[in-house]
């Protein structure tokens, strides 16, 4: 069972434009939902985190909408630059019982082009 | 070091073989996490250490996955007789906190071992 589904598989946008990433979450008691952007070759980085009790967070070009009653969060990337082309997923967490245990969604290849 | 190390970077093994994947987590580092990253895939848990004391273990696929961390420092994943299915890249990571204290640690990922079975 998929507790986090992340759509689309990938992304195309031109540079300047918005990209946008969507997840859904099946699992009630999730309560920490990070985005990670991992560079070929390289691990997932931590790019911007959010928690139930709010429904957006900003920083820099990338924010976070958070719907609760939907169980749905999204990832959005403004002035979208060549340098943001990577993979992108969502994941979710618990504060219970396995809080250390990341539930991944299965990622968005994002492109910009010039 | 500044950040998560793994070694090696890349592994090549024939389907039988026995392989050690290393990581040193950030210093000081109470948590340490092992994933397995399969290709086009997202990261999927495979085990879960605080200190020296593995405490989750249930995303380990078979048997044939030991890992362990004796000093509560670095870590080993210890894959015997591999098959072709265990073609992935494996992720170590480490966190500051504790589990169950508060969500929303900020887990630091290294780079991976890749390991391809011939």
């Amino acid at each position: 069972q998929q507790q986090v589904k992340q759509s689309p598989q990938s992304l195309i946008v031109q540079k300047g434009g918005i990209s946008i990433i969507n997840c859904a979450y099946e699992n009630t008691a999730f309560d920490y939902f990070p985005w990670y952007q991992q560079f070929p070759g390289k691990g997932p980085a931590l790019l911007i985190a959010i928690r139930p009790d709010v429904s957006e967070k900003k920083e820099g070009r990338f924010t976070i909408s958070f719907n609760k009653s939907a169980k749905q969060f999204s990832l959005h990337i403004m002035d979208s630059q060549p340098g943001d082309s990577a993979t992108y997923f969502c994941a979710a967490s618990t504060s219970g019982a396995g809080s250390y245990q990341l539930t991944f969604g299965k990622g968005t290849k994002l492109s910009v082009i010039p | 070091g500044a950040g998560v190390s793994q070694s090696p970077r890349y592994k090549v093994a024939k389907r039988g073989q026995d392989v050690a994947l290393r990581c040193d987590p950030i210093s000081g580092h109470v948590s340490l996490f092992w994933y397995q990253q399969a290709l086009g895939q997202g990261p999927e848990f495979l085990t879960y250490f605080q200190n020296e004391a593995q405490l989750d273990k249930s995303g380990l696929p078979s048997d044939r996955f030991f890992a362990e961390r004796p000093e509560g420092s670095v870590s080993t994943l210890k894959i015997q007789r591999t098959q072709q299915e265990d073609s992935a890249v494996y992720l170590c990571a480490s966190s500051s906190r504790r589990s169950g204290r508060d969500s929303g640690n900020t887990i630091y990922f290294g780079e991976g071992s890749w390991l391809t079975v011939v």
